[in-house]
C-alpha cells in the first residue's frame, strides 16, 4: 500500500524567511503533485513532477523530486503572508489517475 | 476552457437519506476522479471513471457508488447517509491536475 508522509504538518514562519516542506512516499511512483488549499476552498495545482531530478519553480515556490530517495521537497523563498495555506503532496502510484495524498502542511506566514 | 464544475456546492441532509453529486470535467477530458476530504481522514480516493467505465475504486463501503455518462459528466451517489459522510467531495478532471470547487455535504 502506497503511503505518503509530509513534514512538518504545521509550520509557522516569519515573512522573509526560507523553509522547506518534505514529502516522502513508500513505493515507486510515476508522478508527484503539489497542491495548495485555502480554507474552505478546493485544491489548486502548483506543480507536477514527472521524472527524477525534476525541478520546477513558480514565484517563491520551488519543487524538486528525487525518485531514488522517494522524496520531494517544496522550498519557500522569502515567504510572504499570501503564501499562508495548506500544502499537499500527492503521488500517483498506479496507472490511471488515483492519487494518494499526504496529510498536508498547514503554513502560516506571520508579518 | 471552462474548468471543472461541481453541483451542488453545498448540501445539508439528514441521516438515512441519500444524495447525488454531479461533476462535469473540462471539455474534452474523459477521466473523472472523486475524492473525499474530512478533517480526520484527510483526502481519500473514492473512484475514477474513464469513458464511462470505472477504472479504479477506493476503500469505501458499497453505499458509495458512481457512474459516468457519455458526455463525461459523472455522478456519485451516497445512500443511507451517516454523520461521518459529512465532508468536502472533490472531483478532478484529466491527469488529476484540475480539481473542481467541491461539494460540501453536511449530514445532520
Amino acid at each position: 500500500e502506497l503511503k505518503v508522509e509530509q513534514n512538518p504538518l504545521f509550520l509557522s514562519m516569519q515573512e522573509g524567511k526560507n523553509y522547506t516542506i518534505y514529502c516522502n512516499y513508500s513505493t515507486t511512483s510515476d508522478r508527484l503533485y503539489w497542491y495548495r488549499q485555502d480554507p474552505g476552498k478546493s485544491l489548486e495545482s502548483l506543480f507536477v513532477l514527472l521524472s527524477n531530478g525534476a525541478v520546477k519553480q513558480e514565484g517563491r515556490l520551488m519543487a524538486s523530486l528525487d525518485t531514488k530517495a522517494r522524496l520531494s521537497t517544496l522550498h519557500i523563498t522569502a515567504a510572504v503572508h499570501d503564501l499562508s495555506a495548506t500544502y499537499f503532496c500527492a503521488v500517483d502510484g498506479a496507472s490511471g489517475s488515483r492519487l494518494t495524498f499526504g496529510e498536508g502542511t498547514q503554513l502560516t506566514v506571520n508579518p | 476552457k471552462a474548468g471543472v464544475t461541481q453541483t451542488p456546492r453545498y448540501l445539508i441532509k439528514t441521516r438515512g437519506q441519500q444524495v447525488t453529486l454531479s461533476c462535469s470535467p473540462i471539455s474534452g477530458h474523459r477521466s473523472v476522479s472523486w475524492y473525499q476530504q474530512t478533517p480526520g481522514q484527510g483526502l481519500q480516493f473514492l473512484f475514477e471513471y474513464f469513458s464511462e467505465t470505472q477504472r479504479n475504486k477506493g476503500n469505501f463501503p458499497g453505499r458509495f457508488s458512481g457512474r459516468q455518462f457519455s458526455n463525461s459528466r459523472s455522478e456519485m451517489n451516497v445512500s443511507t447517509l451517516e454523520l461521518g459522510d459529512s465532508a468536502l467531495y472533490l472531483c478532478a478532471s484529466m491527469e488529476t491536475q484540475y480539481f473542481g470547487p467541491g461539494t460540501r455535504l453536511l449530514v445532520l
